[in-house]
């Protein structure tokens, strides 16, 4: 089964902080996914990439820079972070089309 | 405006009660819809998908229809347990390719009291 891990599990910045959010699949899949979950609305997803190298924009990307340094390794950036970014982030990872996602934990994030 | 509205937003039951959660979309096209399961601090996990017109999909003690005419699914589960306690999330995905969109509801709150 394909395994996402993402790190930190829990993270505290203040206004203006930056921040950077770590994910890995060890899966091999091409494609990888940043979402964030905020209460009442479905996942909303930030950026995404079809493979080292590649980034593409989501439907929220204000704020956020992403970063695929390998086929393993995706990144979401914030550079100065606000308190509407705090939120639930999740990466996911798939083979494309209509194979499932595959989740990691999540990490939560609180902007003071 | 949202695509995907799941109702109802939240639901108790009795262990061993079945339950049947509702998803109805605008998704324009919609190639897929899938249902995951995320228990409260983790990821989702995938329960079922379904692909074609009044498709219908078993998983053990899930099963899901869906009608495309409708732009309609539901999740039913039956004799539920504790371990049901979790979100259910309704994903239409509008294409079978790369380039194709996820679009996420904001799920239903299922608690499963003993």
């Amino acid at each position: 089964e394909a395994a996402v891990t993402q790190s930190p599990r829990n993270k505290v910045t203040v206004t203006g902080g930056n921040v950077t959010l770590s994910c890995r699949q060890t899966n091999s899949h091409n494609y990888m996914y940043w979402y964030r979950q905020d209460t009442g609305h479905g996942l909303r997803l930030i950026h995404y990439s079809y493979g080292a190298g590649n980034l593409q924009i989501g439907d929220v990307p204000d704020g956020y820079k992403a970063t695929r340094t390998t086929q393993e390794d995706f990144f979401l950036l914030l550079e100065l972070a606000s308190p509407s970014q705090t939120s639930l982030y999740f990466c996911a990872s798939s083979g494309g089309g209509q194979d499932t996602q595959y989740f990691g934990p999540g990490t939560r994030l609180l902007v003071l | 405006k949202t695509q995907v509205e799941q109702s109802p937003q939240s639901l108790v039951v009795r262990q061993g009660e079945n339950c049947v959660l509702q998803c109805n979309y605008s998704v324009t096209p919609d190639n897929h819809l899938r249902w995951f399961k995320q228990d409260t601090g983790k990821g989702l996990v995938s329960l079922t998908v379904l692909v074609h017109e009044n498709d219908k999909t078993s998983n053990g003690r899930y099963s899901a229809t869906l009608d495309k005419d409708a732009k309609h699914s539901t999740l039913h589960i039956t004799a539920t347990l504790l371990d049901d306690t979790a979100t259910y999330i309704c994903v239409v995905g509008d294409r079978g390719s790369a380039l194709g969109r996820l679009h996420f509801g904001a799920g239903t709150q299922l608690i499963v009291i003993p």
